[in-house]
């Protein structure tokens, strides 16, 4: 059974740094492209990050490049999202996805940026 | 960057009656693989998303055959043949042609 398991989230202050973690089991985790998806509150779904099968492409969207930085650990079967320089507009739920169809997500896991 | 427009923005069905959910995107989501990139994905109130259609008609595994998808380069159909009560929540459509992948604001369907 596919499972991916999020951790790391919480309250942060601005202008600050969070990593999340995405542990993946019940697949070949190398074979995939990964992503993360976030929703804020109440809103839709926006995707953050995607990363290739060996870390060495990564792609953002506008709204995160240059803050948040995805890679993976294959022998770990771990994902992860270090995110800095934190804005009040990245509080959201973070989800990982398997790519190439997003057809696995994990619970997500909940960050908050206040002061 | 490629707009996903959903409508309606909300939907009300009677159990056992159809619905349909629409989508358009900005720019034609078929590759010149002849791949038509786009998905289909409800979130069930409080849970996560989950993948139903997959390259525009293809059914994700374990989703009940009552969901469909069709459509051109452009505009997208997801129907919802029998409506169970089970089928309530927010079905959103998302491309997945291109970087940065979008996804339509989103369409909530709710039981009458």
């Amino acid at each position: 059974e596919v499972q991916l398991v999020e951790s790391g989230g919480g309250l942060v202050q601005p202008g600050r740094s969070l990593k999340l973690s995405c542990a993946a089991s019940g697949f070949t985790f190398s074979n995939y492209y990964m992503a993360w998806v976030r929703q804020a509150p109440k809103k839709g779904l926006e995707w953050v990050a995607t990363i290739s099968t060996s870390g060495s492409r990564t792609y953002y969207p506008d709204s995160v490049k240059g803050r948040f930085t995805i890679s993976r650990d294959n022998a770990k079967s771990s994902l992860y999202l270090q995110m800095n320089s934190l804005k009040s507009e990245d509080t959201a739920t973070y989800y990982c996805a398997r790519h190439g169809q997003l057809d696995y997500w994990g619970q997500g896991v909940m960050v908050t940026v206040s002061s | 960057d490629i707009v996903m427009t959903q409508a309606p923005l909300s939907v009300s069905v009677t159990p056992g009656e159809s619905a349909s959910i629409s989508c358009r995107s900005s720019k034609s989501l078929l590759h010149s693989n002849g791949i038509t990139y786009v998905y289909w994905y409800l979130q069930k109130p409080g849970k996560s998303p989950q993948l139903l259609i997959y390259r525009m008609s293809n059914l994700a595994s374990g989703v009940p055959d009552r969901f469909s998808g069709s459509g051109s380069e452009t505009d997208f159909t997801l129907k919802i043949s029998r409506v169970e009560a089970e089928d309530v929540g927010i079905y959103y459509c998302g491309q997945l042609l291109e970087n940065p992948l979008t996804f339509g604001s989103g369409t909530k369907l709710e039981i009458k």
